[in-house]
């Protein structure tokens, strides 16, 4: 039974779609995120939610939009897309202070 | 703001070898401090973590690391090298505190273990 899943593993798209990432934890957690990590690997901080509210907005593009129904789900939405979009996209789930469990991760490829 | 440095971008060693990743950081306060390992294709494995206490932590796998304030560092290090180990290491420091920490993530180090 997986902590943290997200669908789809993998997100092949044209330039200009609008496409949404899903993610679910059924660890009880209170808190979520969105990292990205680039082609060199380097892992950034998107999006945090905290019982669904709105806690960490990093500098990205309007473009992108979180959701989050519950707070077991956190959603990605990107409009638009572009060809620099590409990337992995990790959803994550922690309580206050203490480590996050990541998902499997999402790779994005914009042709 | 907090920064995480880790010097090496690719070692090599020899199975049966021991190990040790650098990592240094930089934050204000007492800061909280995770190694993470990403096998190819993977999501992020928790290692092991630093919060308080006990300065020498043990993970999973072997895997132990050593908190050192006066030098701001917490380099991982594993005995005896496995061939499975060989994959990429992310040393990261939680910032903020109370509702929601973001993670700060050094830009990795890619072990490859020779036979």
């Amino acid at each position: 039974d997986t902590a943290v899943s997200q669908t789809p593993k993998y997100l092949v798209t044209q330039m200009g779609n609008d496409k949404s990432i899903k993610c679910e934890q059924n660890l009880g957690h209170d808190t979520m995120y969105w990292y990205k990590q680039d082609s060199k690997k380097f892992l950034k901080i998107m999006f945090s939610y905290n019982n669904k509210e709105l806690i960490i907005n990093e500098t990205v593009p309007n473009r992108f939009s979180p959701k989050s129904p519950d707070k077991a789900h956190l959603n990605l939405h990107i409009n638009s897309l572009e060809l620099g979009d590409s990337a992995v996209y990790f959803c994550a789930s922690s309580q206050v202070e203490t480590e996050a469990f990541f998902g499997q991760g999402t790779r994005l490829t914009v042709v | 703001a907090q920064s995480v440095t880790q010097p090496d971008i690719h070692i090599t060693v020899s199975e049966g070898a021991s190990l040790e990743l650098r990592c240094n950081y930089s934050y204000g306060a007492t800061p909280y401090l995770f190694w993470y390992v990403q096998s190819p294709g993977q999501g992020l494995q928790l290692l092991l973590k630093y919060f308080s206490g006990d300065t020498l932590v043990q993970g999973i796998k072997g895997f132990e690391a050593e908190f050192k304030r006066s030098q701001s560092s917490f380099n991982l290090r594993k005995p005896s090298v496995h061939w499975s180990d060989a994959a990429e290491y992310f040393c990261a420091v939680a910032a903020g505190t109370g509702t929601a920490s973001k993670l700060t993530f050094g830009t990795g180090t890619r072990l490859q273990v020779t036979l």
